[in-house]
């Protein structure tokens, strides 16, 4: 596609709930990325993706986050048993490769909202 | 550690007045620095980005400048219009570390008529 697009652009869900969040990078971008903004705060990285494989986890807020990508193009964020503190514009951005991460295009978000 | 101190944190200016916003960071080894403008609901959009070798770069009524000895970066704008209201945010790549972006937390701009 033209640019890098998420879906859905807003999320309610009720505390404890699942939700899934989808990227789907700019076509032949091999590198991806997960951030989160809450409100008043700056970009939190979460994980990126070379391929299909996310070589660092450690930026996931708890175990209730995983994401995966699968045939290196459209990516999905879980997050289980969501928590009010979750709400959030979850980001993702793509790039040629992780040596252009500089070069980082980013999505429109995804508003999530737990109440 | 490496952080990005941007400021102001907010401002507010009327329309066709220029404002210039700081970002200071302790990045090292630096790789560039790359300036975002942050619309409110939608993703960043890149504005500028500057190697350790430029120190400034322009793109229209944005002019970006960077100081790599004083770890300083500004961005100016110039003759503001109302569609300038957003947050923008500065961003340093170090080198090496692949993916490893440190993001300032934004100056919130608001232009009024």
């Amino acid at each position: 596609g033209a640019g890098v697009s998420q879906s859905p652009s807003n999320k309610v869900t009720e505390k404890g709930k699942d939700v899934e969040l989808r990227c789907d990078p700019i076509s032949g971008h091999t590198a991806l990325y997960w951030y989160r903004q809450s409100l008043g705060q700056g970009l939190e990285f979460l994980i990126y993706f070379q391929g299909n494989s996310a070589p660092d986890k450690s930026g996931l807020p708890s175990d209730r986050f995983s994401a995966e990508r699968t045939g290196g193009s459209v990516s999905t964020l879980t997050i289980q048993r969501t928590q009010q503190e979750d709400s959030a514009v979850y980001l993702c951005a793509s790039s040629p490769g992780l040596a252009e991460a500089y070069e980082q295009f980013f999505g429109p978000g995804t508003r999530l909202t737990v109440l | 550690k490496n952080q990005v101190e941007q400021s102001p944190q907010s401002l507010i200016i009327l329309e066709g007045k220029n404002c210039t916003l700081q970002c200071n960071y302790t990045v090292s080894p630096f790789s560039n620095l790359r300036w975002y403008k942050q619309d409110t609901g939608r993703g960043p959009v890149s504005l500028t980005i500057m190697t350790f070798s430029e120190n400034t770069k322009s793109n229209g009524r944005y002019t970006a400048t960077l100081d790599a000895d004083t770890k300083q970066s500004s961005l100016h704008i110039t003759a503001s219009q109302l569609s300038d209201s957003a947050s923008y945010i500065c961003v340093v790549s170090d080198e090496g570390s692949q993916g490893n972006l440190i993001f300032g937390k934004g100056t919130k701009l608001s232009v009024k008529p």
